[in-house]
Order: structure tokens, then C-alpha cells, then sequence
């Protein structure tokens, strides 16, 4: 079975900090996609980024930035020099490559910014 | 840009009540999701589906049922609505294979029983 861990529930920092969001998780498949979404007060999930099990290579898009970790089952994701747009609710996501192309969430971790 | 809809925003519904939950997408995109959302509990995958008329249960499908008559529409139905069903729900599709997995999701339709 597949599971996804955020144990932060809630997080708030002041604007402009530098901010990680943390996610672990498990799963026997061998190759596998991990997600991370974002919810705005909207509430429509927006997607964010895919990184496939074979690449662990860290990855940057602007103020964000991904750390994968295969040897410790954590995808991290950090936002840099944070912004009020960024108060959300954050989603890690796992889904095998596998059979049907079920996502497994997290619980989330709702962000707060501070202005 | 893909794009998901879904028919209410906001469902106000009494206990014992029929109630349908309608999805579109406008991507041809074969599989479709139905989630619920709740607090502290992230999203559970209630039923998808890969194909017209194709159904598989999610982790949580007791006293839901889905329908799949078009590829663009996937329709969730609350046979007799509950209060434990007072939830959000988020309907997505994705594109079958490939690389993608992505899913792509609608707006939500914030579901009360009364």
C-alpha cells in the first residue's frame, strides 16, 4: 500500500522568510511519480510539479525549489523569500507507474503567510 | 488550457435526499476522479474511471455510486445523502499512460447535508 506523510499541519511565517514543507512516503513499487499541488483559498487544486522516481535530481522554478530523497522516501518542497500569494494549502502526492493512475495524498499542509 | 468543470459551487442538500454531483472536462482525457476532501484528511478517492461506462472503487465508494456514459462526463450520485457526507468534493481527469499522470482538477462543490 501507498502512503503519503505531512506531518506539518499548519505553518506560518512571516513574509519574505524562507519556508520547507516536508513530505515522506512509502510505497514498493520500484518506479513511481511524485506531485506536490497547491489549493488557493479557491479551492481548485493547481498543479505544481512532477518528479518521476528515477530522477532525484533538486529541482528549481523560481522561488521554489524540490528535494528529492530516495535513501530517506522525502520529496521537500521550499518556497524562498516568501509571499502572501503563497498562503495556501499544500498537497504532496504519490501515484505508481503501474496499473490504474490512482493518486495518493497527503494530508496537507495549509501555509500561512504574514504580511 | 484544460479545463474541468464542475455543475455546483456550493450544494445544500436535506438527509435522504438523491444527489448528483456532474463533471465535465474538455481535454479528451480518459480517466476521470472523483475525491472528497476533509479536514485533517487530505482528499480520498471516492470512484474513477478510465474509459466510457468503466468504473473502479477508490479507497472510499460506500454510499456513492458513479456514472459514465460520455468520455467528457463523469457523474457522482449520493444514492440517500448523509450528514457525514457534508464534505468538499473535487472531480479530475488525466490523460491514460504516457508520462503525464498529472491530474488535473475542477473547482470543488462544497456539498452540506442538512
Amino acid at each position: 500500500a501507498q502512503k503519503v506523510t505531512q506531518a506539518q499541519t499548519e505553518i506560518s511565517v512571516v513574509e519574505k522568510e524562507d519556508v520547507t514543507l516536508d513530505c515522506v512516503y512509502e510505497t514498493r513499487d520500484t518506479t513511481y511519480y511524485l506531485f506536490w499541488y497547491k489549493q488557493p483559498p479557491s479551492g481548485e487544486l493547481v498543479f505544481l510539479i512532477r518528479r518521476n522516481s528515477f530522477d532525484e535530481q533538486n529541482e528549481i522554478s523560481g522561488r521554489y525549489s524540490w528535494n528529492f530523497q530516495k535513501s530517506t522516501s522525502s520529496f521537500n518542497f521550499t518556497i524562498t523569500a516568501s509571499q502572501v500569494v503563497d498562503s495556501a494549502v499544500y498537497f504532496c502526492a504519490l501515484s505508481s507507474t503501474f496499473g490504474n493512475e490512482k493518486l495518493t495524498f497527503g494530508t496537507g499542509t495549509r501555509l500561512t503567510i504574514i504580511p | 488550457d484544460v479545463k474541468v468543470t464542475q455543475s455546483s459551487r456550493y450544494l445544500v442538500k436535506r438527509t435522504g435526499e438523491k444527489v448528483f454531483l456532474e463533471c465535465v472536462q474538455d481535454m479528451d482525457h480518459e480517466n476521470m476522479f472523483w475525491y472528497r476532501q476533509d479536514p485533517g484528511l487530505g482528499l480520498r478517492l471516492i470512484y474513477f474511471s478510465y474509459d466510457v461506462k468503466m468504473k473502479e472503487k477508490g479507497d472510499i465508494p460506500e454510499g456513492y455510486s458513479v456514472s459514465r456514459e460520455k468520455k467528457e462526463r463523469f457523474s457522482l450520485i449520493l444514492e440517500s445523502a448523509s450528514t457525514n457526507q457534508t464534505s468538499m468534493y473535487l472531480c479530475a481527469s488525466s490523460p491514460v499512460g504516457g508520462v503525464s499522470f498529472e491530474q488535473y482538477f475542477g473547482p470543488g462543490t462544497r456539498l452540506t447535508v442538512t
